[in-house]
């Protein structure tokens, strides 16, 4: 069985642009989260979707954005990319939302490494 | 707001070596608690998860324990191996409807043969 799977694997963008991450979930999964990893930082949760709906958000702006498709793919997309956004990005999917107490493993992709210059 | 400690950053140990990952949280109250590795430019391979109900969990050579109440769990792993050389990730879920985790900044071990 596949795994989750995100594309591309690395991605270079200038200051200001825009970079498009791409993340097709583990087949049954219809929760996909979105996390930054970078430098020294640690890992940040950034956005989670669930049945297409945009579900809780991190503490990041509004230029990170994203959705989830009908076959609970989903999209990252940062607007206006300044040299701090450069870090890997991981998107993880789960089973959808659970009774209070269930086991919720999240399954993460292999990331994608965005670098800004 | 949950925040999420490890200790210590790096570890090296010689292999064969039993050895204690620690990890600790602010907020005890916590839905589960999970254990991840991350090899050197990849992503997050879950080791253990633990529920807030339960004390402790064990996959192979591999045991997660957890003390809520005192915001505490420790990742024991038995007879080290040059393969165990990884950051490992310690992660909570807070639950309150959300799913997202927090996560440390992770412990880097090295195994030496």
């Amino acid at each position: 069985e596949a795994g989750v799977t995100q594309s591309p694997t690395h991605l270079i963008k200038t200051r200001g642009q825009q970079a498009t991450l791409r993340c097709s979930p583990i087949s049954g999964h219809t929760s996909v989260y979105w996390y930054q990893q970078a430098l020294g930082l640690g890992l940040q949760f950034l956005l989670w979707y669930d049945e297409g709906e945009e579900r809780n958000r991190g503490n990041f702006p509004p230029r990170f954005s994203g959705r989830q498709f009908p076959n609970y793919s989903s999209e990252l997309n940062v607007n206006a990319l300044e040299l701090e956004d450069s870090a890997l990005y991981l998107c993880a999917s789960s089973l959808g939302s659970l009774p209070v107490g269930a086991k919720n493993i999240q399954y993460f992709g292999a990331g994608t490494r965005l670098s800004v210059l | 707001k949950q925040e999420v400690t490890q200790i210590p950053a790096a570890l090296s140990v010689p292999e064969g070596e039993n050895l204690v990952l620690n990890c600790s949280f602010t907020d005890s109250a916590i839905y589960n608690l999970q254990w991840f590795r991350q090899d050197p430019g990849k992503g997050l391979t879950s080791l253990l998860l633990i529920q807030s109900s339960q004390r402790e969990q064990t996959s192979g050579r591999l045991n997660a324990s957890l003390d809520k109440s005192s915001g505490r769990s420790t990742l024991y792993i038995a007879a080290s191996q040059p393969g165990d050389s990884a950051t490992y990730l310690c992660a909570v879920n807070s639950g309150a409807g959300s799913y997202q985790l927090t996560f440390g900044k992770g412990t880097k071990l090295s195994v030496i043969p």
